[in-house]
């Protein structure tokens, strides 16, 4: 009930193409959903989030696109460059039983990205 | 560079040792997290403190002591640690409300020998 599933678990991508990684859920409490990127040596950075009430967000060359209905929602990546070349978590939020100030963080299992020049 | 300072940046220690890991922030956040992360997995909540009161303890061992001494900071003690406890200790902050996105520091690695 409260995972989040996460595809590919590693992605190879020539520079300039797109990358697409894709998360699914069923706790339909969640009601945030982040992406984080992650470098070797690193903690997750945030890179984007989005709220269920919206379909798709875009920052630079960024884009989460929400499938409420589907349970589903995944991360476009524009442009890929060797930088980008990092592990990345979709992850969803949720209140904690009664409603607090702060929330649980449920993470997918992490896509490996690797962006070839 | 984070907004969430985790120090040291690298730890190694015995098991029978006693050492503290140190997390800053002063982004104004009133939730602070303790989570540990093993090698291509990803971060397992450990410990939630809200407004410097701890509200969630993940089921995690004694030999792992958290501490808020003030809102911008967060510790954890550890004392007689195992093998199996060596992985990137990451730290994190979040506004204080329950749907908020966390930021999280860079993280103290640590190793047990």
């Amino acid at each position: 009930q409260q995972q989040v599933k996460q595809s590919p678990q590693s992605l190879i991508v020539q520079k300039g193409g797109i990358s697409i990684i894709n998360c699914a859920y069923e706790n339909t409490a969640f009601d945030y959903f982040p992406w984080y990127q992650q470098f070797p040596g690193k903690g997750p950075a945030l890179l984007i989030a989005i709220r269920p009430d919206v379909s798709e967000k875009k920052e630079g060359r960024f884009t989460i696109s929400f499938n409420k209905s589907a349970k589903q929602f995944s991360l476009h990546i524009m442009d890929s460059q060797p930088g980008d070349s990092a592990t990345y978590f979709c992850a969803a939020i949720t209140s904690f039983a009664g409603g607090t100030s702060y929330g649980k963080l449920t993470f997918g299992q992490g896509t490996i990205l690797t962006v070839h020049p | 560079d984070t907004e969430v300072t985790q120090t040291p940046k690298h730890l190694v220690m015995g098991m029978t040792n006693k050492k503290s890991l140190k997390c800053e922030q002063h982004m104004g956040h009133r939730a602070m997290y303790w989570y540990k992360q093993k090698a291509k997995k990803p971060p397992e909540l450990m410990f939630v403190y809200s407004y410097e009161k701890l509200s969630i303890n993940e089921s995690v061992p004694s030999r792992f002591s958290p501490e808020c001494p003030n809102s911008s900071l967060l510790n954890l003690h550890l004392h007689a640690l195992q093998p199996e406890d060596s992985a990137l200790y990451l730290c994190a902050s979040s506004q204080g409300q329950d749907n908020q996105p966390q930021h999280f520091g860079d993280g103290t690695r640590l190793s047990i020998l």
